[in-house]
């Protein structure tokens, strides 16, 4: 079975700090993608990233960067100097490699940040 | 980039009635097309997949009758919350698999936020 846990429902800090969001996954596919989606107060969802099982690299886009750990199966956000329009439902998600896949949310993490 | 298009974004219907929400893929065909629901401060839950041509897949514990899915064309899908109350009010998006040459990815709409009074 597929599951995505972000242990932190929600996180508030003031503008200018580092944040991070957690994530953790469990699955049994030896391919598999993760993506971080962001979701403001209007509701749509933001494609942040998409990341292949395959491949560990970390990522870094501007304020944003991603840790993932396949050993400890996390793939963690963390936005430097934040900024309050970076207040946010932000979600996790998970899915497989085959076409059929359906992607698996996290339950997300509400992010405020404190002008 | 592909864009998904959701219609209404926000609709208030009365008890008893159906709804009709529409999902267009804009630049781009669709063969498969998701649709979630989402409830205040909780996740997004998977409800149907929507395949061009054919009945659509819903999730365990979803209402086929309830919940009527129709993708009669590669860049309409649509969901019609029949007879609904207020415990269906709620946050509805759908997205749709975009072909990325051998890989894919997901698009989503802007979603619907139904209120049954």
């Amino acid at each position: 079975a597929q599951k995505v846990t972000q242990a932190q429902t929600e996180i508030s800090v003031v503008e200018k700090e580092d944040v991070t969001l957690d994530c953790v996954y469990e699955t049994r596919d030896t391919t598999y993608y993760l993506f971080w989606y962001k979701q403001p107060p209007s509701g749509e969802l933001v494609f942040l990233i998409r990341r292949n099982s395959f491949d560990e690299q970390n990522e870094i886009s501007g304020r944003y960067s991603w840790n993932f750990q396949k050993s400890t199966s996390s793939f963690n956000f963390t936005i430097t100097a934040s900024q309050v329009v970076d207040s946010a439902v932000y979600f996790c998600a998970l899915r497989g490699y085959s076409s059929a896949s359906k992607i698996i949310f996290g339950s997300g993490t509400r992010l405020s940040i404190r002008p | 980039g592909a864009v998904v298009s959701q219609h209404p974004s926000r609709v208030i219907c009365k008890s008893g009635t159906s709804v009709k929400i529409e999902c267009r893929s804009l630049d781009f065909q669709a063969t498969t097309m998701f649709w979630y629901r989402q409830f205040p401060k909780q996740s997004l839950m998977l409800m149907a997949t929507s395949n061009e041509g054919s009945k659509a897949t819903y999730e365990q514990g979803v209402e086929k009758d309830k919940f009527l899915i129709n993708h009669a064309s590669l860049t309409l899908s649509t969901l019609t919350v029949t007879s609904a109350h207020p415990e269906d009010s709620s946050f509805y998006i759908c997205s749709a698999r975009v072909e990325l040459g051998t890989n894919y990815g997901y698009t989503f709409g802007s979603g619907t936020r139904l209120t049954v009074v």
